[in-house]
Parts: C-alpha cells; structure tokens; sequence
C-alpha cells in the first residue's frame, strides 16, 4: 500500500498559476496513471486531469497534469485563476494491492 | 443518460450493519471494463475509496475496512449493494457510488449522508 500526500491548502490571485503536489509513498508515481478531481462546496467530485495529464472534454485547457519522477510527485497546475476555481482538489491513483487511493485533497483558495 | 442513486438509512445505532444500494440506469455492468465502486467522505474530510465491483463479478476492498465490507451486485435490477458491519460513529459520512469505465470515476451518484449516532 501506499499513500498520496497533498498540501492542505494553497491560495492565489485571480490570473495567477497555482500548483497542488501529490507526492506518493512508496513506488514509482510513474507506476500508475494519476486523476485529479476538482470538489466545489457542496457538490460532487469531477474530473479534471486523467490519465496523469488529459483534460476531459469541458475542462478548459487552464488545467494541466504533469508527474515529476525526481519528487516522485504528480502536480496539478491551474493557470489563469478564476474564482470559480475555488474548490477541493483530490489526486487519485491506484494501488495494485488494493484498488484505488486518493490524496488528502487541497483547499484551493483564489482570493 | 447515466445516473447512479445512492439509497439507504440515514442514521444507524453503533455495532449495527450499514446497507446501501446503488441504483444506476444508462450503462450495463455486464460490459466488458465496467465496474461500480463506493466512495465515502466524512464531513470536511477527504474522500476514501471503500470496495469495488467489476462487470465479472471480480471484487476489491480497501485494505484498511476489508474485513467489514461486502459488495455485490445485481445486474437484472441494475443495482450494487454495499454492507459495512460493526458500524462507529467514525464512519459518520457521505457515502458516493461512482461508475468506472475506464481509468477515472466518470459518473458519481449525489451521494447519501449516513450519520452513526445512538
């Protein structure tokens, strides 16, 4: 088993780049493909980033994935801060031992 | 369209079984890759994936909750089924089906808040 670890929390401006880390445990991030869903207040989990950096359709191309083999980290990156960006962010991977793992989530706060 | 409806009690007393059904519409679970799963979120905190099960019938658990779970499923009634056994106030949270067909969780039901209180 392993575990994906996030920062608590981030803040930003409007139009400024943000970029929330995941870092897993053990083995190789690059392992296994890496998901990240975006959770507004009171709403259900979406998708975001796929398949360690594909963007579903409707997610506008502000968004990127990326992993960092050195950090053994994956990283969200969200260009062009909107407020509507503000919200939970939650990486996901999976774990051959089990299934699925998911990060502690971020707070994303654009102020 | 698809659409997942999670369905269960709203409060359960500690030590009882937690039932929940998942009714979904729009997919078969019988197609090859397919496979529905629950995921719970107590309040303020983060998501944890529970169990999952696959169109062959083919069952996973997180490791840490193995022992008190069961997943099956029902595919003429199109419906997935999840028990948790010796319920704590700790397991006090919203618990989400969500469908899987290929790498990422693509439909999410609106999920069922279920409360461990005596």
């Amino acid at each position: 088993n392993f575990m994906l670890t996030q920062p608590h929390s981030v803040s930003e401006s409007p139009g400024k780049t943000v970029i929330i880390s995941c870092t897993r445990s053990s083995g190789s991030i690059a392992s296994n493909y890496v998901q990240w869903y975006q959770q507004r207040p009171g709403s259900v989990p979406s998708v975001v980033i796929y398949d360690t950096n594909q963007r579903p359709s409707g997610v506008p191309d502000r968004f990127s994935g990326s992993i960092d083999s050195s950090s053994n980290s994956a990283s969200l990156t969200i260009s062009g801060l909107k407020t509507e960006d503000e919200a939970d962010y939650y990486c996901q991977s999976y774990d051959s031992s089990t299934s699925w793992v998911f990060g502690g989530g971020t707070k994303l706060t654009v102020l | 369209q698809v659409t997942l409806r999670e369905s269960g009690p709203a409060l359960v007393k500690p030590t009882q079984t937690l039932t929940l059904t998942c009714t979904f519409s729009g997919f078969l679970l019988s197609r090859s890759g397919m496979t529905v799963n629950w995921i719970r979120q107590p309040p303020g905190k983060a998501l944890e994936w529970l169990a999952r099960i696959d169109w062959d019938y083919d069952k996973f658990y997180s490791t840490s909750l193995k022992t008190r779970l069961t997943i099956s499923k029902d595919t003429s009634k199109n419906q997935v089924v999840l028990t948790m056994t010796r319920m704590d106030p700790v397991d006090t949270a919203t618990y989400y089906c969500a469908r899987m067909s290929s790498t990422y969780f693509d439909y999410w039901g609106q999920g069922t808040l279920v409360t461990v209180s005596s």
